[in-house]
């Protein structure tokens, strides 16, 4: 089926430890983008990125990497992970990247199901 | 500016009673308004949405939203509820149709429970 993907679904790891959160869209979209889901928060926008080989810091992007070689994938890297990181993970896609004109729709996002990640 | 709240954490009514989620918001711009339902151990998927077309939306499941100018209100609605309507809804606002990433905003979500 078409959509989001996310791997893995779970994590553990130590602090200090590096991973990357893998995600990839088969919808040709060019907006892809990253969250965090902490407890009353909300989701929080981590990075994003409006189309292949451009990418940009949301509201909490410290600590993460990311980077966009292809219109697919949209990797999400922590160096060195510390507990703060502990979170849900969300990664989500619309289209178009980034509208010029009023576009009915254009702030729908598509859901990945989500990476559990616990740095202990 | 924008901003949106929710204005319940947790709701609790009766199978079969009708449902209530409340969302307030503020926006600079003509805004665009959404709710996201959150099953446990899932994604976000989209149950609504309102683009300055209708102000009573309807969505999927049986839920609709009122966009209350006015009142700055977007509150989710359902007549009656079922069992498998307990989820995390989110309220999302953004402006109408320009896809700035950083204006997406949701609300800290409430978190609905159906007692049999």
């Amino acid at each position: 089926n078409a959509g989001v993907t996310q791997t893995p679904k779970f994590q553990v790891l130590k602090t200090g430890q590096s991973m990357t959160l893998q995600c990839a869209q088969d919808m040709n979209h060019e907006y892809m983008s990253w969250y965090r889901q902490d407890p009353g928060m909300g989701l929080r926008l981590i990075h994003y990125s409006v189309g292949a080989g451009i990418t940009d810091q949301g509201e909490v992007p410290n600590g993460y990497n990311v980077s966009r070689s292809t219109t697919e994938d949209f990797p999400l890297r922590l160096l060195s992970a510390a507990p703060s990181q502990t979170s849900v993970y969300f990664c989500a896609s619309r289209s178009p990247g980034r509208a010029r004109r009023p576009v009915s729709g254009a702030n729908v996002l598509t859901f990945g199901a989500g990476s559990r990640l616990t740095v202990l | 500016a924008q901003s949106v709240t929710q204005l319940d954490s947790h709701v609790s009514v009766s199978e079969g009673t009708p449902v209530l989620l409340r969302c307030n918001y503020s926006s600079s711009y003509s805004p665009s308004l959404f709710w996201y339902v959150q099953h446990p151990n899932k994604g976000l998927q989209l149950l609504l949405k309102y683009t300055s077309a209708a102000t009573l939306v309807k969505g999927i499941n049986g839920f609709e939203a009122e966009f209350k100018k006015s009142e700055t209100s977007f509150h989710l609605t359902k007549p009656s509820a079922h069992m498998s309507d307990a989820a995390e809804y989110f309220c999302v606002v953004s402006p109408f149709g320009y896809s700035s990433a950083s204006k997406i905003i949701f609300g800290s979500g409430t978190r609905l429970s159906i007692r049999p």
